[in-house]
């Protein structure tokens, strides 16, 4: 069971928005500490896709965003594309376990 | 433009150490602007951070493992290391290297990955 909770499953038709949700609590999220997102592609590494909460690397499409508030935090997806078929994580740090803590991934399926 | 690679044994057997190795090249492992960290993930779950490590030596270790993970770097090799002593077959994952610029404490970028079964 992760510390950060996030859907199982999201899934959206070809140029639709869709949200992620990733929840935590006083001791994470809601302590002030950055949120991440990370996409990981089918049989590949993970990849940076959001950091501290909103801003986007360079390379990242404006599609994907970011927001925080209070114990949770958001990942949107606009004009969906078959190419965001993916496993998306969020990621933060929790003052009670004195460590970085992961979300349980949220597999997006584009239909 | 910096890049990592995990090397390693495939297949450890239980009880014995997981002895995993990252190349850092593209970038100083000695730089002060960065982070170095292990993950894993079992085959069809989630992630999971091992611990990091500074230039410096300074470790910080996830709680469910510090008592069995040790994490170094080499300077002179640009390398760091992974150890994880008395495995089982729960250890079994892919096993990720990344990096962690100091001023925003996310992981970017991630090597490959390399898969570790424990398994007699």
């Amino acid at each position: 069971q992760s510390v950060l909770t996030q859907p199982p499953s999201v899934s959206g038709a070809p140029g639709q928005r869709v949200t992620i949700s990733c929840t935590g609590s006083s001791s994470n999220i809601g302590a002030g500490h950055d949120v991440h997102w990370y996409q990981q592609l089918p049989g590949t590494a993970p990849k940076l896709l959001v950091f501290g909460n909103s801003n986007r690397p360079s390379g990242v499409p404006d599609r994907f965003s970011g927001s925080k508030s209070g114990t949770s935090a958001s990942l949107a997806i606009t004009g969906l594309q078959a190419e965001d078929e993916a496993d998306y994580y969020c990621q933060s740090y929790d003052n009670s376990l004195s460590g970085w803590v992961f979300g349980g991934g949220t597999k997006l399926t584009v239909l | 433009q910096l890049q990592l690679q995990e090397s390693g044994p495939g297949l450890v057997k239980p009880s014995e150490t997981l002895s995993l190795t990252c190349t850092v090249s593209g970038g100083s492992i000695s730089s002060s602007s960065y982070y170095w960290g292990w993950i894993r993930q079992p085959p069809g779950k989630g992630l999971e951070w091992i611990g990091s490590i500074y230039y410096s030596g300074f470790t910080h270790y996830s709680p469910s493992l510090k008592s069995r993970v040790t994490i170094s770097v080499d300077t002179s090799k640009n390398q760091l290391s992974l150890k994880l002593s008395s495995v089982t077959a729960a250890d079994t994952a892919v096993y990720y290297c990344a990096n962690i610029v100091v001023v925003v404490a996310a992981l970017d970028p991630w090597g490959q990955g390399t898969l570790v079964t424990v398994s007699s």
